[in-house]
């Protein structure tokens, strides 16, 4: 069972907007940064936005994403086959100093 | 370019020790902290612990206590982590990342190591 709460599947089509919900509490979200990460089947986690809403040079600005109390959001637009992973979002979490996660959300581009 | 190089994929039986390496390349290796995360198959991801490569300071996740030990090498700018007492839900790929501080993102992570626990 994952501390942070994200849903298990997303899906949209090539051009379409999708967004991937993550739900934490006080001593994570609410206080820390939220960071999210895509994996590509096989490979380590790729950091993919920082610092809530930040993008690492590199990352389109397709990617997106915001924080709002105890919950954050991952919008992707202009879906691209490309885009087919697992994201992750992430948090320290104060209680129990340690890095949290959520459980990851597979993307399927139909 | 940073890089981190782990070791490679391990096979172990139950109640094993199991000790692997992630070795910096890049950066100043004691200006950042790393940390060790895993991930079962098919599941998701599962801090660990973190070592400073300073002075060797390490904080470990409550879950692992007693079963876990970071150490580094400066020398050879590697971090290294043995899990002890191997069980079958060990079995997991298990990365290592770094952070610029103790609990700031991790931005760069290793490729990964296997290791599976099976009798």
């Amino acid at each position: 069972q994952s501390v942070l709460t994200q849903p298990p599947s997303a899906s949209g089509t090539p051009g379409q907007r999708v967004t991937i919900s993550c739900s934490g509490s006080s001593s994570n979200i609410g206080t820390n940064y939220v960071h999210w990460y895509q994996q590509l089947p096989g490979t380590a986690p790729r950091l993919l936005i920082y610092r809530n809403n930040q993008r690492p040079s590199g990352v389109p600005d397709r990617f997106s994403a915001s924080k709002s109390g105890t919950s954050a959001s991952l919008a992707i637009s202009g879906l691209r086959s490309e885009d087919e992973a697992d994201y992750y979002c992430a948090a320290w979490d104060d209680s129990l100093s340690g890095w949290v996660f959520g459980g990851g959300t597979k993307l399927t581009v139909l | 370019q940073v890089q981190l190089v782990q070791s490679g994929a391990e096979v172990k039986k139950p109640g094993a020790s199991v000790k692997l390496s992630c070795k910096a390349s890049g950066y100043t290796f004691t200006n950042y902290y790393i940390h060790w995360i895993r991930q079962a198959p098919g599941q998701g991801l599962e801090w660990m612990g973190i070592i400073n490569p300073t002075g060797g300071s390490t904080t470990y996740a409550q879950k692992l206590q007693g079963r876990v030990t970071m150490t580094r090498d400066t020398t050879s700018s590697t971090v290294y982590m043995e899990l002890s007492s191997l069980r079958s839900d060990d079995t997991a790929v298990y990365y290592c990342a770094r952070s610029s501080g103790y609990s700031e993102l991790l931005d760069y992570w290793g490729q990964g190591t296997l290791v599976t626990v099976s009798s």
